[in-house]
């Protein structure tokens, strides 16, 4: 069964600074891979996916992310925080499901990342 | 194109009363989900519609049905609520083709006193 580590529930840091939230996942078959955002009272957005086109991969607001295969990451970095990247960050994991045939998104426990002016 | 809509926005609810959570999307989209969302949780799925007519069970249905009612719709009903379904509510949709990306509506805030 997948799953899907994000590494601090809470990340500060300051307006201009490099951001870097982690994630790691399992997955039994190469994986597509998301990087969702949601603001506060809000639905989730999706920022990014990996499909295995380019292990690069860049999203919306400047973010951007690296699948690593043989760390098992895809870590989500942008290199000048802003205010208004302030909000919750969810990576997951979409492989066949385990409740069915489909597939299906796994979700890690998600980071609230704070920009400090 | 509104997207993925879901109705109510809040409620609170009684131990035991009943609510039906609606969602509603205009992609054409196959597939529909239904997540509830917790504080350091993430996000947990309820039940998912892999395509118009059929339906099945994720990581936390117990307490919840669903009814796929046509290929727009896919509602979520609290039989008899418990105040561990406190939650917020996510309705979400994809093609269901391989990259599997969700589009999200709004969340439904339900608290269960």
């Amino acid at each position: 069964a997948q799953s899907v580590t994000q590494l601090g529930s809470h990340v500060s840091v300051s307006e201009g600074a490099l951001v870097l939230l982690r994630c790691n996942y399992s997955s039994s078959v190469p994986p597509y891979l998301f990087w969702y955002v949601q603001y506060p009272n809000q639905g989730l957005q999706l920022l990014l996916k990996y499909t295995s086109a380019a292990t690069l991969v860049k999203g919306i607001n400047g973010f951007e992310a690296e699948f690593k295969k043989s760390e098992t990451s895809f870590h989500l970095t942008k290199p000048s925080a802003h205010m208004s990247d302030a909000a919750e960050y969810f990576c997951a994991v979409s492989d066949l499901s385990v409740y069915g045939s489909a597939r299906q998104l796994t979700f890690g426990s998600g980071t609230q990342l704070t920009v400090l002016p | 194109n509104a997207g993925v809509t879901q109705t109510p926005k809040f409620q609170v609810l009684k131990t035991g009363q009943s609510m039906t959570l609606q969602c509603a999307q205009d992609m054409n989209h196959n597939s529909m989900y239904w997540y509830r969302q917790d504080p350091g949780m993430g996000l947990r799925l309820i039940y998912y519609s892999a395509s118009e007519g059929t339906t099945d069970k994720g990581e936390v249905p117990n307490g919840y049905n669903v009814s796929r009612l046509n290929k727009r719709e896919f509602s979520l009903r609290l039989e008899s609520a418990a105040p561990s379904q406190t939650s917020v509510y996510f309705c979400a949709s994809s093609d269901g083709r391989q990259y599997n990306e969700q589009f999200f509506g709004p969340g439904t805030r339900l608290t269960v006193l």
